[in-house]
């Protein structure tokens, strides 16, 4: 099952422009990933941050976390016609209460940048 | 640093057939992970290996697929016999450790299956 859901589904934008993809889950969480993933290929992790952290930067990347509304974004400034792609989040959340903890992905962002 | 190989890339077999997909992990990456991606989903946990252990097979379907991970390096997830859900992205993945929180999957490119 997924536990976290991407917003929007699809988004495109011109080159330039700023991106921002939202993610909601449904369990407590140790840290929630963005990975981004080009078409075909397999997945690339994008940052990490952790329950206890509210903000983190990487390059272009801004990520938000809100525990209390179980949410996160991804901002990407100045976006580039190479940052088209998918981009999942995920957590590492219990599976069903049990004692397997395993990343969870969403249905992720299909970002277009238009040139 | 060659990163996580998978073959084939693509696979088109008929239902019933029996199917394996081979992956080789960054060298030195302890965990390893198979992953089933249907088209327009994220990646859903299949089965999680540490070194030759399987520690989490509670997604596998284990009445058709298995998975195999000798010398705790390349593994091998086998379908058989294949039905037409099975059409998929099987993606692998590895982690030098075995925390969920702090090591980084890296992802190889996946298998494509389509069974027809």
């Amino acid at each position: 099952s997924q536990q976290g859901e991407e917003d929007p589904q699809a988004l495109s934008i011109q080159e330039g422009e700023n991106a921002t993809m939202n993610c909601s889950y449904k369990t407590s969480i140790n840290n929630l990933q963005w990975y981004r993933q080009n078409s075909g290929r397999g997945l690339v992790h994008l940052i990490l941050i952790r329950s206890n952290e509210r903000e983190k930067h990487s390059g272009r990347l801004r990520v938000t976390l809100d525990t209390s509304k179980k949410s996160s974004s991804l901002l990407i400034t100045a976006s580039r016609a190479a940052d088209t792609a998918s981009y999942f989040c995920a957590t590492d959340a219990n599976d069903s209460g049990g004692s397997n903890y395993k990343l969870t992905f969403g249905k992720g962002t299909l970002l277009t940048v238009n040139p | 640093e060659a990163g996580v190989v998978q073959s084939p890339r693509y696979k088109i077999i008929e239902k019933k057939q029996p199917v394996a997909f081979w992956c080789n992990p960054i060298s030195g990456h302890n965990t390893l992970y198979w992953y089933l991606q249907n088209l327009g989903q994220g990646p859903e946990l299949l089965i999680r290996y540490e070194n030759e252990e399987a520690v989490d097979d509670s997604q596998l379907p284990k009445d058709r697929f298995s998975a195999e991970r000798l010398k705790g390096v390349d593994s091998t997830l086998k379908i058989q016999p294949a039905e037409l859900g099975d059409s998929a992205v099987y993606l692998c993945a590895s982690s030098q450790g075995t925390s969920l929180s702090t090591d980084t999957q890296y992802f190889g490119p996946g298998t494509r299956l389509t069974v027809l």
